[in-house]
């Protein structure tokens, strides 16, 4: 099973609301990412976790909190969001992310996130 | 810092053709390159990981070669399909410990 699952799918909040996103796997995968994506661009890089440690953090602003409470779960809470992060936010999972490590990365299919 | 870039952008072919997407990157130091298709409005799918060490790698109709020295990375589709249609994207992974993504080759196969 090479399933990436993320909640939910969709997901409309206002500027000053408080949301999260949640992604899961089962592969018994130690690594876990963050991914943004604007419509037409590639993935950018926003969270790695490590064995439940945060190992990367592409200096993403305060507003975005991940968490990772155990090494299947992996969650992003949002606060008090701009228009511009409007965006599929998507999750990936590799079974480590250190060299010579097999790190080849899955995805879930993501959360669009819509900030009025 | 990692520049990826893919050639063509673009790419509308009929059905049947063989076809190369191209993927090239400014820094040769790296662990592996990975090969995803998107179809729109979804999440990424995994097609083939190549290591630092390997040259080719194939999966059914497709296949990936990896000249690490120069910075390059073709996937090789053969026999394409209208089901191929999608954006197909390549990230090498560095030591920096992180994938670094193209802008994508969108690809339509028409029938």
């Amino acid at each position: 099973d090479t399933e990436v699952t993320q909640t939910p799918k969709h997901l409309v909040m206002g500027m000053t609301n408080k949301k999260s996103l949640k992604c899961e796997q089962h592969m018994g995968h130690r690594a876990m990412y963050w991914y943004k994506q604007k419509a037409k661009k590639p993935p950018e890089l926003m969270f790695v976790y490590s064995y439940e440690k945060l190992s990367i953090n592409e200096s993403v602003p305060s507003r975005f909190s991940p968490e990772c409470p155990n090494s299947s779960l992996l969650n992003l809470h949002l606060h008090a969001l701009q228009p511009e992060d409007s965006a599929l936010y998507l999750c990936a999972s590799s079974q480590g992310a250190l060299a010579g490590v097999n790190n080849e990365q899955f995805f879930g299919p993501g959360t669009r996130l819509t900030v009025l | 810092k990692q520049e990826v870039t893919q050639i063509p952008a673009a790419l509308s072919v009929p059905e049947g053709e063989n076809l190369v997407l191209n993927c090239s990157f400014t820094d040769s130091a790296i662990y592996n390159l990975q090969w995803f298709r998107q179809d729109p409005g979804k999440g990424l799918t995994s097609l083939l990981l190549i290591q630092s060490s390997q040259r080719e790698q194939t999966s059914g109709r497709l296949n990936a070669s990896l000249d690490k020295s120069s910075g390059r990375s073709t996937l090789y589709i053969a026999a394409s399909q209208p089901g191929d249609s999608a954006t197909y994207l390549c990230a090498p992974y560095g030591n920096a410990g992180k994938s670094t993504f193209g802008d994508g080759t969108t690809l339509t196969v028409k029938p």
